[in-house]
């Protein structure tokens, strides 16, 4: 069955340091990449995407994720957290040949002062 | 301002009293899709509509109807709401499928989500 994991529920990282949220997924073919975040009691907002080209993609608010097609992940990264990145990220894969979409169950990112 | 819309923001009903939520965007987007979301599940894809009069189901439609007459508008329709259908419900829209120029159209644009109870 074609899936997206988010392996970590939670992750908690002391404000200044660098963050990764996890995302691998298992699907048939070269789908589009992206993730989006959460904020509380509001919609998705999108972050980054991978379509094509350059393996690292930067997007807003300093994230970048890195594509790894050998391991099939799309890890998210930061090299400095804030305590405003706090929220719910959620990693989805779409398909290119079709226009399903998959979500993973999300991580919910904690930054500490 | 680009935005997608939803009504209600929250709807607190009984088991089969017919229901429907409202979407719309003003982007001129080709694709909307209806998504429920469930703690320690994610977004669960319900409908989406590739343009007018096209319409197809993700993976949990059951329960669910939906409609694209116009491109601005794709309302969410539970006939009978039963208590399993209680989730929080959000709507999304983006470009059609493919590239031009290099420029992605992908990406998709979140309603504010709509909170609903069926007792």
């Amino acid at each position: 069955a074609q899936s997206v994991a988010q392996p970590e529920d939670q992750v908690n990282v002391a404000e200044g340091n660098p963050l990764t949220v996890k995302c691998t997924y298992s699907v048939s073919g070269n789908p589009y990449l992206f993730w989006y975040v959460q904020y509380p009691n509001r919609g998705l907002q999108f972050l980054l995407k991978y379509i094509t080209g350059d393996n690292l993609v930067k997007g807003s608010y300093g994230f970048e994720a890195e594509f790894n097609k050998s391991q099939t992940s799309f890890h998210l990264k930061k090299p400095s957290a804030l305590v405003s990145d706090s929220a719910l990220y959620f990693c989805a894969v779409r398909f290119r040949s079709a226009s399903k979409i998959i979500f993973g169950s999300g991580t919910r990112l904690s930054i500490r002062p | 301002e680009a935005q997608v819309t939803q009504n209600p923001r929250y709807l607190i009903t009984v088991t089969g009293k017919k229901l429907t939520v409202t979407c719309s965007q003003n982007m001129n987007h080709e694709y909307m899709s209806w998504y429920r979301q469930d703690p320690g599940l994610g977004l669960r894809q319900i409908y989406y509509s590739m343009n007018v009069e096209v319409t197809d189901k993700g993976d949990v439609p059951e329960g669910y109807k939906v409609s694209r007459k116009e491109k601005r508008n794709f309302p969410l329709i539970l006939e009978s709401p039963s208590p399993n259908q209680t989730s929080l419900y959000f709507c999304a829209s983006s470009l059609g499928q493919g590239a031009v120029s290099g420029r992605s159209r992908a990406e998709q644009y979140f309603g504010p989500g709509t909170r609903l109870t069926v007792t």
